[in-house]
């Protein structure tokens, strides 16, 4: 079945450093990629999404590139705040089956000032 | 566009009663899905509607729990006899058939005591 793995946490930078979160698939078919967010006592928000291979997604700052090679989506910002600390889920879509999303574990990301 | 909303925030209950959830989504939208977080877990996807129909049910947990979207709008997920692993945050999101992007709630948390 699908599956997604994602860096174990916590993950601890300083502020203006920069940000790799490794997230690896198992899928069937092309899916679609995924990064979710979730601020502490909040609800998890969409960040950032790629369709198909070669596909970037972007959003505040943060890239993605969906790599059907090496069945990778990593997570990269050039320089993180500290208002970045939160949990970050990659997550795939592929439509085979259940239809539902398949998270990663969730990585927690501490910035220091 | 309020969001999904998702009530109550908190629930807590004695092993055995019976508990329900109801989520509103994005009032546009028509697919409506039921995810479950345990701690230090991403979402594990349950179950989910196109307009009132279910179209997947096996991935619920067991068969203590139900879910129902009568008129195709708000939904709501029932856990009969609850146990204490039942304990988590319970998650509703909502998207327009044929994308892929889906947007969450803030959750339900379940203590079960």
């Amino acid at each position: 079945g699908d599956s997604v793995t994602q860096m174990e946490g916590p993950v601890t930078l300083s502020e203006e450093a920069f940000l790799t979160i490794n997230c690896t698939y198992t899928a069937t078919g092309y899916p679609s990629l995924f990064w979710y967010v979730q601020y502490p006592g909040e609800g998890l928000q969409l960040l950032l999404k790629a369709t198909k291979a070669d596909d970037k997604g972007s959003n505040k700052g943060f890239e993605a590139t969906y790599r059907k090679e090496t069945t990778s989506f990593h997570l990269e910002k050039g320089s993180v705040q500290v208002s970045d600390s939160a949990v970050y889920f990659c997550a795939l879509y592929s439509g085979g089956g259940a239809d539902g999303l398949t998270f990663g574990k969730g990585t927690h990301l501490i910035i220091q000032p | 566009d309020t969001g999904v909303s998702q009530d109550p925030r908190h629930k807590i209950t004695k092993r055995g009663q019976n508990v329900t959830f109801r989520c509103d989504p994005i009032s546009e939208h028509n697919r409506l899905y039921w995810y479950r977080q345990t701690l230090g877990q991403g979402p594990e996807f349950l179950t989910y509607f196109q307009n009132e129909a279910q179209l997947e049910k096996s991935r619920l947990l067991s068969d203590r729990f139900s879910a129902e979207r009568p008129k195709g709008s708000f939904s709501t997920l029932e856990i009969q006899r609850t146990e204490q692993g039942d304990s988590a945050m319970y998650l509703c999101a909502s998207s327009f058939a044929q994308k892929y992007e889906q947007y969450f709630g803030p959750g339900t948390r379940l203590t079960v005591t």
